[in-house]
């Protein structure tokens, strides 16, 4: 079955500079990549996905690649501000309402 | 409306008590699943319906029963549980069609088992 490994766990960068979490999935077969924030004492929220039919996709702050050939998908936040301390998770799936494998998450912090 | 609701917040239960959690969504999603998420950890799948009909179910044990009573409900019934499932339990929705949709999730209710 499909595996998504998630790297780093916890990230901490100075307001302002730019945050990258990465991740890598083992099924060819997926190809719908999403990433969800959850924020203390909430569910998980959709910031961004990406199809395999697409190599890029960028959202104002946020930017997703994914490299079908190597299997990874990396997440990227620019110009951070506070609001994005969070626990984002990377996810990977290959149909409609099919199971969404998710990473383990990585915990990022905004320093002031 | 955007939101998928969850009631309650917050649950306490016994180990011989029979509880239900609750979803709502009405967003027009034909797909609903339920998650559990442990401390620090990810979601995990347990259960997904499709047009109401059950679809997955990820060998959860018998004492977590699903039910689907229509297009914007979802239960999930509960009966003698074990401290182990103490966990945020997740809703979350979809759209069903030939290309994939992403899945909106609700806020969780906490459960505690003593």
């Amino acid at each position: 079955g499909e595996n998504v490994e998630q790297h780093p766990s916890t990230l901490s960068v100075q307001e302002g500079d730019s945050a990258v979490i990465k991740c890598t999935y083992s099924d060819s077969a997926s190809n719908y990549f999403p990433w969800y924030k959850q924020e203390l004492g909430k569910g998980p929220q959709l910031i961004i996905d990406i199809r395999s039919n697409v190599g890029e996709k960028k959202d104002q702050r946020i930017a997703v690649t994914l490299n079908k050939t190597a299997k990874h998908f990396s997440l990227h936040i620019t110009e951070t501000q506070p609001e994005d301390s969070a626990v984002y998770f990377c996810a990977a799936a290959y149909s409609s309402a099919s199971k969404i494998i998710f990473g383990s998450g990585t915990r990022l912090s905004i320093r002031p | 409306d955007t939101e998928v609701t969850q009631t309650p917040k917050h649950l306490v239960m016994g180990m011989t008590n029979k509880k239900s959690l609750k979803c709502e969504q009405h967003m027009g999603h034909r797909a609903m699943y339920w998650y559990k998420q442990k401390a620090k950890k990810p979601p995990e799948l347990m259960f997904v319906y499709s047009y109401e009909k059950l679809s997955i179910n990820e060998s959860v044990p018998s004492r977590f029963s699903p039910e689907c009573p229509n297009s914007s409900l979802l239960n999930l019934h509960l009966h003698a549980l074990q401290p182990e499932d103490s966990a945020l339990y997740l809703c979350a929705s979809s759209h069903l069609g030939t290309s994939l949709n992403e899945q909106f999730f609700g806020p969780g209710t906490r459960l505690t088992v003593l």
